[in-house]
């Protein structure tokens, strides 16, 4: 059964440090990824994928994401977090069958001045 | 581009009435748009997916008499929630994924937060 882990219900990092949310995923066949965010009480924004070709990802407001196949991992990062940054991230992949999305269980993100 | 909108975006209705919501693709062709639903700090669950001019495909565990959805045309889904009660209050997100460049990508909408008093 295909599906996403987000080992960290919730990150913790100071304004202008790196930032890692982690994903791991577990899919038959080549996988499509996905990071998406959601601030309160709105729906979810995309902000990037990996579908084929290089495994660095670059995305919306300075994310990337790093496709790592031997660990089955989807990393996202940002090398100077914002306070506005601070919101919940859920990485997801593509259901190979019907095409729906499996998403992780989400990773809280708090970013302090 | 890829803008998915919802209406209404919050909405209050007592127990028994039915509430449907809207789920509009603004600049593209939807031929999938997909409902969840979230509970707060949860993860988003799947409860169908609809392909435009057919019948949707329900999740295990929903109750397509009890939500019903229409996808009528490429840029237009609709949820009903029928004899609601206070159980269905949740936030209900919707996302449509196109028929051209980046079908691979789902687009949501804002949500829409329903309470069933």
């Amino acid at each position: 059964a295909q599906s996403v882990a987000q080992p960290e219900d919730q990150v913790n990092v100071a304004e202008g440090n790196p930032l890692t949310v982690k994903c791991t995923y577990s899919v038959s066949g080549n996988p499509y990824l996905f990071w998406y965010v959601q601030y309160p009480n709105r729906g979810l924004q995309f902000l990037l994928k990996y579908i084929t070709g290089d495994n660095l990802v670059k995305g919306s407001y300075g994310f990337e994401a790093e496709f790592n196949k031997s660990q089955t991992s989807f990393h996202l990062k940002k090398p100077s977090a914002l306070v506005s940054d601070s919101a919940l991230y859920f990485c997801a992949v593509r259901d190979t069958g019907g095409g729906k999305l499996i998403f992780g269980q989400g990773t809280e993100l708090s970013v302090k001045p | 581009g890829a803008v998915v909108s919802q209406h209404p975006s919050w909405v209050i209705c007592k127990s028994g009435t039915s509430v449907k919501i809207e789920c509009r693709s603004l600049d593209f062709q939807a031929t999938t748009m997909f409902w969840y639903r979230q509970f707060p700090k949860q993860s988003l669950m799947l409860m169908a997916t609809s392909n435009e001019g057919s019948k949707a495909t329900y999740e295990q565990g929903v109750e397509k008499d009890k939500f019903l959805i229409n996808h009528a045309s490429l840029t237009l889904s609709t949820l009903t929630v029928t004899s609601a009660h206070p159980e269905d209050s949740s936030f209900y997100i919707c996302s449509a994924r196109g028929a051209t460049e980046g079908t691979d990508t789902q687009y949501f909408g804002p949500g829409t937060r329903l309470t069933v008093l």
